[in-house]
């Protein structure tokens, strides 16, 4: 079946410039997360949805980072004023319900280049 | 705070050799516990997880790991590697009641035909 999706696959903006970075989860699954991996790093957490609200956006460096799940499926991770210092990849997961022993299945991932 | 450490971050096996990869967390609380791997140009996919009972997990691919509670480990191990196991191996915790999975650093296993 169908995985978590992650468009585009990768992007190359430049410092100041806003970018938006969308998440397709499987379908049927109520939970989102973003995470994000420098290199060299495992991923970090970003923020987690459980279907349209973001139930713990605590990961977000600042508010710069901003994300959205509208309709409780595609979910879009939106950063402003973008710094060198957000190049990364940006994963998102999707598992069937919110909880700690759900499985979370992650996409291909984002990576950003800020120039 | 919270933590997960993985001490070997790169490791070279030549194939048909035994592998260990360490995982020790800091964690107040009951844990659930995931080993991950990215194969080169994949994504992230889960090998196993450990939740309660047996502390002794299978996963895929002859994976298999032992969660010992007093200390504080989540070891990967794998009796005899091929050369199709290279990949970067991620250990991931979280609480029980919890989502978020806190990732290691990772290990790098390269294996040498």
């Amino acid at each position: 079946g169908a995985g978590v999706s992650q468009t585009p696959s990768n992007k190359v903006t430049e410092k100041g410039k806003y970018v938006e970075l969308r998440c397709d989860p499987i379908s049927g699954h109520t939970a989102l997360y973003w995470y994000r991996q420098s290199l060299g790093q495992g991923p970090e957490f970003l923020i987690y949805f459980q279907g349209t609200g973001a139930a713990d956006d605590s990961g977000l460096p600042n508010d710069r980072f901003f994300a959205v799940r509208p309709e409780g499926s595609v979910s879009t991770l939106k950063i402003q004023r973008t710094e060198r210092g957000d190049s990364a990849v940006y994963l998102c997961a999707s598992s069937l319900k919110a909880g700690g022993q759900e499985t979370q299945y992650f996409g291909p991932g984002t990576r950003l280049l800020v120039l | 705070a919270q933590s997960v450490s993985q001490h070997n971050h790169h490791v070279i096996l030549s194939e048909a050799a035994s592998l260990e990869l360490g995982c020790n967390y800091s964690y107040g609380g009951t844990v659930n516990l995931f080993w991950y791997v990215q194969y080169p140009g994949q994504h992230l996919q889960l090998l196993l997880k450990y939740f309660s009972g047996d502390p002794l997990v299978k996963g895929i691919k002859g994976f298999e790991a032992e969660f010992i509670k007093s200390k504080f480990s989540f070891n990967l191990r794998k009796p005899s590697v091929q050369w199709s196991d290279t990949a970067e191996y991620f250990c991931a915790v979280n609480g029980h009641s919890g989502y978020a999975l806190n990732f290691g650093k990772g290990t790098s296993l390269l294996v040498t035909p």
